[in-house]
Parts: structure tokens; sequence; C-alpha cells
């Protein structure tokens, strides 16, 4: 079956540390992947986006690569802040526009 | 801050009941997609508007309908509300473009079916 994966554990990190999630997925062929934010009680922002012939994509302190051998995506944040804390989304384009979410994974940035 | 507004920003329902939610979509997006979202869980599709036509559709059932005005604002209806129906329910706007389409979502309506 189809199956998007994010850790459901929430991620505790240092301040200035680099944050990494992994949204790993099975039996899709995604031509798209994209992360997101979303905030408590808001919905999800746009962050990124990679495409399948892509194997890494950076905007400011944010990279994500996209492995399709593997079926995994990474997302990094490089110098987290208090204000990154948030739950971090993947989303699975299959060229149908329509998007398919993981679950999503916490990030807890600690002073 | 995308330009995404819906309404209301809450609703308590009764099973049985029928309920619509409105979106209106940032300026010059012409598609309109709408998800549910369970505590814990990421957005689930329920389906996409393209210029007033339904462009796609998640499995939900037929009781999940939706509509997509002129002006680009949209409606989600529910007929027949059974308690799993409580959730956040997010409608996001996009511009189609050639390749993926990256979505702008309004903050949700939290709906409540007792």
């Amino acid at each position: 079956s189809q199956k998007i994966e994010q850790n459901s554990e929430a991620l505790n990190i240092q301040e200035g540390k680099t944050a990494t999630l992994t949204c790993n997925y099975t039996n899709y062929s995604p031509a798209y992947l994209q992360w997101y934010r979303q905030d408590p009680g808001r919905g999800p922002v746009f962050l990124l986006l990679i495409r399948e012939n892509e194997k890494e994509k950076r905007k400011e302190r944010l990279k994500v690569t996209f492995d399709t051998t593997l079926k995994q995506s990474l997302f990094h944040i490089t110098a987290s802040q208090p204000a990154d804390s948030a739950t971090y989304l993947c989303a699975l384009d299959t060229g149908r526009r329509a998007l398919t979410f993981g679950s999503g994974t916490r990030l807890q940035v600690q002073p | 801050e995308t330009g995404v507004t819906q309404s209301p920003t809450h609703l308590i329902k009764t099973r049985g009941q029928q309920v619509t939610l409105r979106c209106s979509s940032q300026s010059g997006h012409n598609t309109v997609s709408w998800y549910q979202q369970a505590l814990g869980q990421g957005p689930q599709f329920i389906f996409q508007y393209y210029r007033e036509e339904e462009n796609g559709r998640g499995n939900f059932p037929p009781r999940f309908s939706g509509l997509q005005f002129p002006n680009y604002s949209s409606e989600l209806n529910v007929n027949a509300l059974e308690l799993d129906d409580s959730a956040l329910y997010l409608c996001a706007s996009s511009l189609v473009s050639g390749g993926s389409d990256e979505q702008y979502f309004g903050p949700g309506t939290r709906l409540t079916v007792t």
C-alpha cells in the first residue's frame, strides 16, 4: 500500500544546531515533493519544492534533498532558532496536482 | 499571511446535519483545493476545482461536495455529518502552471460534530 512516513516523535534540538527531518515514501512515484511548515491552529505554509530530477534545493537556512532511489527526502534547517519550532510536513505531488501529505514531524528548538 | 480566507473559524454541528464552509482564494489564483486534517495528522486531499470544474477527488464519499464560483471563491458542503467528520478543514488556492503548484492555505475551519 502507499505510505508516507515522517518521524511521529518530536525532534528536540539546541538553538544553533542543524535540524534534519526525514520523509520516506513507498509505492509512490512523485514528480515533485514539497515541504510545508504548520504552526498550531494555522494552515500550512509553503517552504520549498524539489523536482524528481533535482538532488538538492536551498533557500536561506533551509535545504532539501530528494533521493528517488531511496524514496526519501531530507529537510535541513541550519543554525536553528526557537522561532523554527513548528510541525513540518512533507507532501508528494504525483503530477496530478493533488498533494498527499505525511503526518508531520514536530520540531522543538530549545534556547 | 496568505491572501486566503475561510469562514467560519469554528463550527459545531450535530450528527446528521449539513454544513457549508467557505473559502476566498488569493487574488489571481484559478485553482482551489480542499483538505481535511484530523488532529495529529497531515491534511488529506478532498477535491480540487479548476475554473469552476472538479479537477480531481480524493478518497471521500459523495456527501462531500463543492463549488467554485467565477470570482474563484469556493464552498465545501458536507451532508449527513458523522462524528468522524470532526476535523480542521483547509482550503488552498494555487495558480496552475506547467509544474507542481505551491499551495496557499487559509487558516482553516474547525468543525466539531457532536
